[in-house]
């Protein structure tokens, strides 16, 4: 079985640095892209962001570019997000899913992991 | 506001059909297939329906999916309580900023 499981939720500071992970299962995981959606509380879904680690190319969305780093490590099958110095705004769940090898404009996103809680607050 | 245009709310009695359209333009819809996503209350979204029409395994033939020019939709039948979550559209953007797009959700209410 495809399995995405997320670290658990996180409270941080403004200002502070985070990573959360993504650990796959049950699949070639330098094969597929891997990477994050956004989802503030009550609103909609946002694409972050993918890297694709059999290469370890990445591809931002525009409104994410230089405001995260996604990265992933082969060998343990694991995906991060990372934030240098978070702000109140990035208070939010953030979902990682992966998509079918292909043109990162091509696929869909399937499977979902549980998501992460990340509270950003003073 | 989102780049795929989706009506926020929708509803219907047990048993009834109900669709939920998803509009958007060229670089997105018109260039590209559609997804759509369910996000049931309190849970991760769920992949539903890919390539405009097909559905994964799992997926009851209850759901259905199509897309014509710039719009989507996702069609319902045979409404259960069960299916009362969010539903979201997505397709690639082949705009200047290439990007993933979602539609603003639209909350299925089982009356």
């Amino acid at each position: 079985e495809v399995q995405l499981v997320q670290s658990g939720a996180e409270v941080r500071k403004p200002g502070e640095s985070l990573k959360i992970s993504c650990k796959a299962s049950g699949y070639n995981f330098a094969t597929y892209w891997i990477g994050w959606v956004r989802q503030m509380p009550g609103k909609g879904l946002e694409w972050m962001g993918f890297t694709f680690p059999g290469d370890s190319k990445t591809k931002y969305s525009p409104a994410f570019q230089g405001q995260v780093t996604i990265s992933a490590d082969k060998s343990i099958s694991t995906a991060f997000l990372q934030w240098s110095s978070l702000k109140a705004s990035d208070t939010a769940i953030y979902y990682c899913v992966r998509k079918p090898a292909a043109a990162a404009g091509r696929g869909w996103f399937d499977p979902w992991g549980q998501g992460t809680l990340v509270t950003v607050s003073s | 506001q989102s780049v795929l245009t989706q009506p926020p709310s929708a509803s219907g009695t047990p048993g009834q059909r109900v669709t939920i359209s998803c509009s958007g333009g060229s670089p997105n819809i018109g260039s590209n297939t559609v997804n759509w996503y369910q996000q049931l209350p309190g849970t991760a979204p769920k992949l539903l329906i890919y390539s405009n029409g097909q559905r994964p395994s799992g997926v009851p033939d209850r759901f259905s999916g199509s897309k014509s020019g710039t719009s989507a939709s996702l069609a319902i039948s045979g409404l259960q309580s069960e299916d009362e979550a969010d539903y979201y559209c997505a397709a690639w953007d082949d705009s200047l900023n290439e990007s993933w797009v979602f539609g603003g959700g639209t909350k299925l209410t089982v009356l």
